[in-house]
């Protein structure tokens, strides 16, 4: 039972164009959110994240949009360049009053930027 | 210092044999996590460190999964009479403050593959 889907497993998007990546969740007690990008033969990187008191954090060509309600997220970049082509990562945790849980990852979403 | 540091990048043992795989986190780093990532799926949680106590073990598969962190920064996870269905990349993260509130910074991985 996936509490974390993404449910494009590929997006091709044109260079200079805006990239949307989309994400949802079902576990209502998820209160932070991340976006990490992974290249072949690599961990994962740390993008971007978005606590549940915000519904939107920009960073540069990076902005991640909250919708608590229907409990969706999604990822923009804009304007999208070649070395955006990468599998990213949606990634939820209900970390907060100091506990740790591990991370919940979606499957991942394969973005092309065309040249 | 460096980044995450994960050794061996690459694993091949027979059914039956013991595994050891070594994390090296962000030099200061207090929490760690392990994660197992499937072939076409985002990383799972296995289980989490603080300092050098294992506050969360919940994602470990079964009993012959092992992981360890006795001075509080290098950790180890042990696979005993490994399975063909324990083949995956184990992949270590590392981050600032006990929680995971804070980004988990990754490591590249160890692919382990069982014959």
């Amino acid at each position: 039972d996936q509490q974390v889907k993404q449910n494009s497993p590929s997006l091709s998007v044109q260079e200079g164009r805006i990239s949307i990546l989309n994400c949802d969740y079902t576990n209502s007690m998820f209160d932070y959110f991340l976006w990490y990008k992974k290249y072949p033969a690599e961990g994962p990187t740390f993008l971007i994240s978005i606590s549940s008191i915000k519904d939107k954090n920009e960073d540069g060509r990076f902005t991640v949009f909250l919708n608590k309600s229907a409990k969706h997220l999604s990822l923009h970049i804009v304007p999208s360049q070649p070395g955006d082509s990468a599998v990213y990562f949606c990634a939820a945790s209900k970390g907060s009053g100091g506990g740790a849980d591990g991370l919940t990852f979606g499957k991942g979403t394969h973005l092309i930027i065309q040249p | 210092g460096a980044g995450v540091s994960q050794s061996p990048r690459y694993k091949v043992a027979k059914r039956g044999q013991d595994v050891a795989l070594r994390c090296d986190p962000i030099s200061g780093h207090v929490s760690l996590f392990w994660y197992q990532q499937a072939l076409g799926q985002g990383p799972e949680f296995l289980t989490y460190f603080q300092n050098e106590a294992q506050l969360d073990k919940s994602g470990l598969p079964s009993d012959r999964f092992f992981a360890e962190r006795p001075e509080g920064s290098v950790s180890t996870l042990k696979i005993q009479r490994t399975q063909q269905e324990d083949s995956a990349v184990y992949l270590c993260a590392s981050s600032g403050v006990g929680g995971a509130r804070w980004p988990q910074h990754f490591g590249d991985g160890t692919r382990l593959s069982i014959l």
